[in-house]
């Protein structure tokens, strides 16, 4: 069936560094990928995603690119905010796949804590 | 106004009430989830409603009971209610647009069974 990996956290960096987390699916059909942000007492946002092979998703200084060849759809951000701070979690949605047909798959969630 | 709601927003019960907990959008979406997430679980999905006539199991059911009441509506019941449902609760809905689906998440329930 298909699945979402993503790299545990907490992710605890520095105001204006560097961020990536990683994410890796399984899919059997043809899925479409997800970031969704979920910032302390909300519930999930959407924060970007992509449909296709090669598409980017961007959106408040964050991308991700879909990665066929690598199955990976990993989240950047260069320079990170303390706003920023907040727990992440990877989607997929597989339109094709009859036997998960209309259900997403979530990762695990990754937290990420920017301080001053 | 939030296009998808959830009441209420937190609640403190006893083991073996039965609770209810609602949602409702404005966004017209035909697909209505709910979710109940625990650290370190990411979400887990409880139940789906494609239209007002289809209702599904979703992967952790046992305990649960769901009902369409209308196309904006999808209503969670916890029969009779244990501490391990104590849990963070997110209803979704989604529209497809081609081959994409994406899905919107109300604010949560926040449910403490003691």
């Amino acid at each position: 069936g298909n699945s979402v990996t993503q790299m545990e956290g907490p992710v605890t960096l520095s105001e204006e560094a560097f961020l990536t987390i990683n994410c890796t699916y399984t899919a059997t059909g043809y899925p479409s990928l997800f970031w969704y942000v979920q910032y302390p007492g909300e519930g999930l946002q959407l924060l970007l995603k992509a449909t296709k092979a090669d598409d980017k998703g961007s959106n408040k200084g964050f991308e991700a690119t879909y990665r066929k060849e690598t199955t990976s759809f990993h989240l950047e951000k260069g320079s990170v905010q303390v706003s920023d701070s907040a727990v992440y979690f990877c989607a997929l949605s597989d339109l094709g796949a009859t036997d998960s047909w209309g259900k997403f798959q979530f990762g695990a969630g990754t937290q990420v804590v920017v301080t001053p | 106004d939030a296009d998808v709601t959830q009441t209420p927003r937190n609640r403190i019960t006893k083991t073996g009430k039965r609770i209810m907990l609602e949602c409702s959008q404005t966004k017209g979406h035909d697909r209505m989830y709910w979710y109940r997430q625990d650290p370190g679980l990411g979400l887990r999905l409880i139940y789906y409603s494609f239209d007002v006539k289809d209702i599904n199991k979703g992967e952790i059911s046992d305990g649960y009971s769901v009902s369409r009441q209308a196309q904006a509506k999808f209503s969670l019941s916890l029969e009779s209610a244990i501490p391990n449902q104590t849990a963070l609760y997110f209803c979704a809905t989604s529209n497809r647009q081609g081959w994409s689906d994406t899905q919107y998440f109300g604010p949560g329930t926040r449910l403490t069974v003691l």
